[in-house]
């Protein structure tokens, strides 16, 4: 069975640091991975995903993520963080093969960027 | 345009009482739809997911059942509510096998 673990549960930063949020996936298969942000009170947003192509993807809101897949790695990356960004962050993948499309989440992290 | 509809946004409900929680997708035609039960350090949890009317899979062992008895409906329901049912629960909808994205509702919040 797919499983996708995020290994930062919490993370504060101040404005203007960088950030990099770890994201591993569990599964043989070919997956499409995802990032979606959840802002205090909003629902769920895609921040970006892969599906193919290049391993390095671009983002809404400066942020981007590379797919490393000998290390079944997504890790999510914005090179300097704004006090908006405070947020809870997911990764998520699904099969590609599969036709019911059930995306699987992390456990999410809690960002809080302080101003 | 494509939405989603998902209600009561809240709701308080005694231990032992019924639920019936609905979503409604507008807009398209035989989606995939989705319910996830959201819990604080835990993520979102995908519970019931549905390819088609009347076809219900279950991806953990609970309290809850789901059906879809129309191709843009699809409701999470519980005989008797446990204390540990509480929680957020969230709709979800996908095409051609989220090559498009997800669309997720607004969200339930439930308190037993």
């Amino acid at each position: 069975a797919q499983s996708v673990s995020q290994h930062n549960h919490h993370v504060i930063l101040s404005e203007a640091a960088s950030l990099e949020l770890g994201c591993n996936y569990s599964y043989g298969g070919t997956v499409n991975l995802f990032w979606y942000v959840q802002y205090p009170g909003q629902h769920l947003q895609l921040l970006l995903k892969y599906f193919s192509g290049d391993p390095l993807v671009k983002g809404i809101k400066g942020f981007e993520a590379e797919f490393i897949k000998s290390k079944f790695s997504f890790n999510l990356r914005k090179p300097s963080v704004q006090w908006s960004d405070t947020a809870e962050y997911f990764c998520a993948v699904n099969d590609r093969g599969s036709n019911t499309g059930k995306l699987i989440f992390g456990q999410g992290t809690t960002l809080q960027v302080k101003p | 345009s494509q939405t989603i509809h998902q209600w009561p946004a809240t709701l308080v409900q005694p231990v032992g009482s019924p639920l019936s929680l609905e979503c409604t997708v507008e807009g398209t035609s035989n989606p995939n739809l989705y319910w996830y039960r959201q819990a604080a350090g835990r993520g979102l949890q995908l519970l019931f997911y549905s390819v088609g009317i009347g076809q219900i899979s279950s991806e953990v062992p609970q309290n809850l059942s789901a059906s879809r008895p129309q191709d843009r409906q699809f409701i999470l329901s519980s005989k008797k509510l446990l204390l540990s049912d509480s929680g957020f629960y969230l709709c979800a909808w996908t095409k051609d096998r989220g090559l498009y994205g997800y669309t997720f509702g607004s969200g339930t919040r439930l308190t037993v």
